[in-house]
């Protein structure tokens, strides 16, 4: 079946503008992680979903950060008031319960902040 | 100190070479252990998992040594097509969750 998707596959705005970055997981995937990627950089976890159980966010930088996901389908990723830092690929993975570890990656959003 | 760590290279190796990469880790709970590959500008994407008893693929041989928290990745016969960034990650329990820590990688280039 269909990979995971992400959307837009590029992004640019101004600083302080609020950005809305799109996720669609394999069928099925009952995990979904966003991580952010600078360039030349490792990959940083910012957000887990599982489930129906509660979001573990303990790696989103900062309250501009937040995201949401209903039931086991989409997650959106939105930055508000963007700073030129927060320029990165920013990457979504999903996992299926019995599987766990192994995660299929989407494509990743580069967002640019001007 | 970073919970994963790896030596970024860049290893610059002709093909046919034999490469190995080491990646240690800093908490005693983590569980369970892997290698992704990074193409450049590409997402990355699962390699192998890493078991205790050692495990094999090909080319490529994953150890892992729970005592000393060290993980490897040994590429026999390295190809062109070898090229590209290494990624330990690390999975630990986190709540009723596991949390995955990637390492910042370790960047391969194989020359002709």
């Amino acid at each position: 079946g269909a990979g995971v998707s992400q959307s837009p596959s590029n992004k640019v705005t101004e600083k302080g503008k609020d950005v809305e970055l799109r996720c669609d997981p394999i069928s099925g995937h009952t995990a979904l992680y966003w991580y952010r990627q600078r360039l030349g950089q490792g990959l940083e976890f910012l957000i887990y979903f599982q489930g129906n159980s509660a979001p573990d966010k303990s790696g989103l930088p900062s309250d501009r950060f937040s995201a949401e996901r209903t039931g086991e389908s989409v997650s959106t990723l939105t930055i508000q008031r963007t700073q030129q830092e927060d320029s990165a690929v920013y990457l979504c993975a999903s996992s299926s319960a019995s599987g766990g570890e192994t995660q299929y990656f989407g494509p990743g959003t580069r967002l640019l902040v001007l | 100190r970073k919970e994963v760590e790896q030596d970024p290279g860049p290893f610059n190796v002709p093909e046919g070479a034999t490469v190995a990469f080491n990646c240690t880790y800093s908490n005693s709970a983590s569980q369970s252990f892997f290698w992704y590959r990074q193409d450049c500008r590409k997402e990355p994407k699962l390699l192998m998992s890493v078991y205790s008893s050692g495990n094999e693929d090909g080319r490529f041989t994953a150890q892992l040594n729970r005592a000393s928290q060290y993980i490897s990745l040994l590429i026999r016969d390295s190809k062109l097509s070898d090229s590209a960034t290494y990624l330990c990650v690390v999975t630990r329990p986190s709540g009723s969750a596991r949390q995955l820590t990637f390492g910042s990688g370790t960047q391969l280039t194989v020359l002709p």
